[in-house]
Parts: structure tokens; C-alpha cells; sequence
């Protein structure tokens, strides 16, 4: 979904199903593609990278998908946890603003035990 | 868990108070960033720095000012605060393209 004013999107799922995430970057010159976790009165953490020269990369219980031609990035959680509970961001890395991190608007993921 | 720390984390003044919110890292980083970000919403980036004696002003504008005198300190300042102010602010540093973010500081003026 879109940031509409002060409406977060929140994607709401039953523990121990897995999530999606989706983010859509603007510049089609981005090479490095960032997923970032937030939780409530902390910092983003860094969840999982990618380089434009791959399409998908795994992590720990984390896959992130980049489809250029659609400049569309996803995070798939899997068997999602309560702990997973958080706002997600996704980052784009622009070249040539001197390896600059341009932030999209976050996806809140809650957990439902 | 990333070496980088902010102080305070949690600021309330009055208007027209100036005040100092402190950044430091332990990693050696050349990158630092400043970042201002309404709850859950997403981060504009107020200013940077690439190195020491370096600093730029980032994408939002932003009443603040900064100043790089060593590597690991990245202190913004805020002359004379004002209820628009009110916000997290978040410092990070990066070596190569992943940012790594303290812990911010929450401020409000009233």
C-alpha cells in the first residue's frame, strides 16, 4: 500500500505465517537496495541488502525479491514471529548522489499470536 | 548491534531553548547522517557529513546546524527550538552503503 498522510500501511498476519512486504523505488539507477526493521523507540536496524546485478537474496527466515523492470523490491518474512513485529523500511542507494540512502515509507507488520 | 550513540534519548523544553543533541560512533566511520522522523513515518535526511571538517545540508530543510571536529562526534544543534521541532532524530554512520543508525533521540518543545 501508499503512505496516505499520517496512515501508515500495516500488513497484519497470524504468527507463524510468512509476510510480505512490498516497496516501489523511484530512480532506476539505483544499484543497492536496503531492507531496514524499526521497532517502536528504537533505531532501523539493517534486515537484508541487494545489489542490482541479483534479483532475489536470502537470508535468515528473510528473502528479498528486486524486479528492475517494475523498480519494485519485496521482503518475505518466513513463519513470522511475534518478534517480527516492527515498521519495515526499504532504502535506495543513488550513485550518483554520492552513495546517499533515499528511505521509502514504511509498512508496519503486526503479528497476531 | 551497531557502536553508535546518541544522548539524550529523550529531550522536553520549553521554546526558545538552544540545545545540543550528541552523536557518537566507535567504528571508525568516515559517513555520518542525520535524520529527522515523525513516528513511523519515513526518515528525511536533515544533514551529513563525509568526513571531519566536512558537512552538508541533506534534502529537508532544517533550522539545525552541525559540525564535524573529529570522526566520531556528529553533534546537531538547534539555536532556538520551537514546538515544529518536536520529532525523533536519528544519527547514523556508514563505511560503504549500509547506514548504521543509533538509537535517536526523542524531542519535544513545548
Amino acid at each position: 500500500g501508499e503512505n496516505v498522510g499520517l496512515h501508515l500501511p500495516t500488513l497484519s498476519v497470524q504468527e507463524g505465517d510468512n509476510s510480505i512486504i512490498n516497496c516501489a523505488y523511484s530512480n532506476s539507477a539505483s544499484d543497492y537496495f536496503i531492507w531496514y526493521k524499526q521497532e517502536s523507540g528504537k533505531g532501523p536496524q539493517f534486515i537484508i541488502d541487494i545489489r542490482s546485478n541479483m534479483d532475489k537474496r536470502q537470508g535468515q527466515r528473510v528473502t528479498v525479491l528486486l524486479n528492475k523492470t517494475v523498480k519494485h523490491l519485496s521482503l518475505q518474512i518466513a513463519a513470522t514471529q511475534p518478534g517480527d513485529s516492527a515498521v519495515y523500511f526499504c532504502a535506495e542507494n543513488l550513485q550518483n548522489a554520492g552513495n546517499m540512502l533515499t528511505f521509502g515509507g514504511g509498512t508496519r507488520l503486526m503479528v497476531k499470536p | 548491534e551497531a557502536d553508535i550513540y546518541q544522548t539524550p534519548r529523550y529531550l522536553v523544553i520549553g521554546t526558545g531553548k538552544k540545545i545540543t543533541l550528541e552523536c557518537s560512533q566507535t567504528m571508525g566511520h568516515d559517513k555520518m547522517y542525520w535524520y529527522q522522523q515523525d513516528p513511523g513515518m519515513e526518515l528525511h535526511l536533515i544533514h551529513y557529513s563525509y568526513g571531519v571538517n566536512s558537512t552538508e545540508k541533506g534534502d529537508l530543510s532544517s533550522e539545525s546546524t552541525v559540525s564535524r571536529i573529529r570522526t566520531e562526534h556528529f553533534p546537531l544543534t538547534l539555536e532556538s527550538a520551537r514546538p515544529s521541532h518536536t520529532s525523533q532524530y536519528l544519527c547514523a554512520s556508514s563505511e560503504y552503503n549500509e547506514q548504521f543508525f543509533g538509537p535517536g533521540t526523542r524531542l519535544t518543545v513545548l
